[in-house]
C-alpha cells in the first residue's frame, strides 16, 4: 500500500521569503501523480501543482514549484516570495495511474506567513 | 469552473441519528468521493463512485454509506451517527479515471454529533 508522509505540522515564514514543504512516500508503482493541496481558512481546497512521474522536469507554477527526486521517493513544495494568502494548510498527495483515482493524503503542513 | 457543492458547511445530530451529507457537481464528472479530515490524521477515503449507481469502499467505510442514483450528486449516509463520526467531510469529483487530473472539492461539511 501506499503511504505519504508530510513530517513538518507547522511551518512559519516571513512575507517574501521563501519556504520549502517536505513530502515523501512509499510506493512500488512506476506510473503515478504527485499533488499538492492547500486549504485555506475557508476549507476550499484548491490544487496548487502536479506532478507526473515520468515527467523528470519538475513542474512550476508561478510562485510554486517542486523538487521531484523519483529515486528519493520525495516531492517537496518550494514558495517563493510567500504572501500573506499563502498561510493555509497544505496537503501532498498520490494517485496510482490505473482502475481508480484514488488520491491517498498526508497529514499537512500547517503554514503561517507573517508580514 | 467546476463547482462541487456541499448542501451543509455546518451540521449538529444526535448520537443515533440518521444523517444525510448530500453533494453535487456541475460539470459531468465520472467520479465522486467522499472524504474525512481530521487533524494529524489527514484526509482519508470513505467511499468513492466511478459510475452512477456503482460505489467502491475507501479505507475507512465502517459505519458509513453512499448513493449515487445520478450522476452529479453523491450522498454520504451515516446510518446511526456516534460521536467518533464528529469530523469534517470532504466531497471531490474528477473527471476521467486514469487521467491524473486531481480533483476538485466541495467547501467541506463540518459535522458534530453529540
Amino acid at each position: 500500500a501506499q503511504t505519504v508522509t508530510q513530517s513538518q505540522p507547522e511551518m512559519s515564514v516571513q512575507e517574501a521569503e521563501t519556504v520549502t514543504l517536505s513530502c515523501t512516500y512509499d510506493t512500488s508503482e512506476n506510473n503515478y501523480y504527485l499533488f499538492w493541496y492547500k486549504q485555506p481558512p475557508s476549507r476550499q481546497m484548491i490544487l496548487v501543482i502536479r506532478q507526473e512521474a515520468y515527467k523528470q522536469q519538475n513542474a512550476t507554477e508561478n510562485r510554486f514549484s517542486v523538487n521531484f527526486q523519483k529515486a528519493a521517493k520525495s516531492f517537496s513544495l518550494k514558495i517563493s516570495d510567500s504572501q500573506l494568502g499563502d498561510t493555509a494548510m497544505y496537503f501532498c498527495a498520490f494517485m496510482k495511474l490505473g482502475a481508480t483515482d484514488k488520491l491517498i493524503f498526508g497529514t499537512g503542513t500547517r503554514l503561517q506567513v507573517f508580514p | 469552473d467546476v463547482k462541487v457543492t456541499q448542501s451543509s458547511r455546518y451540521l449538529v445530530k444526535r448520537t443515533g441519528e440518521k444523517v444525510f451529507l448530500e453533494c453535487v457537481q456541475d460539470m459531468d464528472h465520472e467520479n465522486m468521493f467522499w472524504y474525512r479530515q481530521d487533524p494529524g490524521l489527514g484526509l482519508r477515503l470513505i467511499y468513492f463512485s466511478y459510475d452512477v449507481k456503482m460505489k467502491e469502499k475507501g479505507d475507512i467505510p465502517e459505519g458509513y454509506s453512499v448513493s449515487r442514483e445520478k450522476k452529479e450528486r453523491f450522498s454520504l449516509i451515516l446510518e446511526s451517527a456516534s460521536t467518533n463520526q464528529t469530523s469534517m467531510y470532504l466531497c471531490a469529483s474528477s473527471l476521467l479515471i486514469g487521467q491524473g487530473y486531481g480533483y476538485t472539492f466541495g467547501s467541506g461539511t463540518r459535522l458534530t454529533v453529540v
